[in-house]
């Protein structure tokens, strides 16, 4: 079975600060890992992806997120926070182990301080 | 450009009525996904579609049904038998299901109310 955990249903930073968003993950065989994001009443968007080519995965809108297997997570993380930046943020797993579907965690929404 | 298009974006149900969500992708994509989406729960898996005449349940699919005619089309219908269908429903495609490597695409959700 593979699950994610997202801790913290609510992140709040002022702009110009860093943004981190944590995801740990379970998966008995090697994880593929998301993230995406999500704005008001729209669907959602790849921000990016793991696929076990390099560990540091670097998405759009100058986001990365860091693949540690010793610790099972996958942090999102972005240096400097911009209004535009306020949403929520989704992680996702799938594996073989689950017939390739997409496991959600259940989200982290982002506000951005003036 | 491609995309997937949801329609209609705001629907309205009354008791014992069935509705179906349109989901159309012209992305080509072999795989379709249908999500439910409930505050502060993430997404959940109604059905999926690997391809056209195929299908299979999701982690929720009581009280749903689905068909896949065509490739580029799979409608979800929310039945009576679904007690508590106020959410926010998602559409999403991708290349095909083994592929770990390809994401999958959303649509823009329908957000489905009880009258």
């Amino acid at each position: 079975a593979q699950s994610v955990t997202q801790l913290g249903s609510h992140v709040s930073v002022s702009e110009g600060a860093l943004v981190l968003l944590r995801c740990n993950y379970s998966s008995s065989v090697p994880p593929y890992l998301f993230w995406y994001v999500q704005y008001p009443n729209q669907g959602l968007q790849l921000l990016l992806k793991y696929t076990s080519a390099a560990t540091l995965v670097k998405g759009i809108n100058g986001f990365e997120a860091e693949f540690k297997k010793s610790e099972t997570s996958f942090h999102l993380t972005k240096p400097s926070a911009h209004m535009s930046d306020a949403a929520e943020y989704f992680c996702a797993v799938t594996s073989r182990s689950n017939d390739y579907k997409l496991s959600f965690g259940a989200g982290t929404t982002v506000t951005v301080r003036a | 450009d491609g995309g997937i298009t949801q329609s209609p974006k705001y629907l309205f149900r009354k008791e014992g009525q069935n509705v179906t969500l349109s989901c159309e992708q012209n992305l080509n994509h072999d795989a379709m996904y249908w999500y439910r989406q409930d505050p502060g729960q993430g997404l959940r898996l109604i059905y999926y579609s690997q391809i056209v005449n195929d299908f299979q349940k999701g982690d929720i699919a009581e009280g749903y049904s689905v068909s896949r005619e065509k490739k580029e089309s799979f409608p979800l219908t929310v039945t009576s038998a679904q007690k508590n269908p106020t959410a926010f429903y998602l559409c999403a495609s991708s290349i095909d299901l083994p592929s770990l490597n390809q994401p999958q695409h959303f649509g823009d959700g329908t957000r489905l109310s009880i009258l």
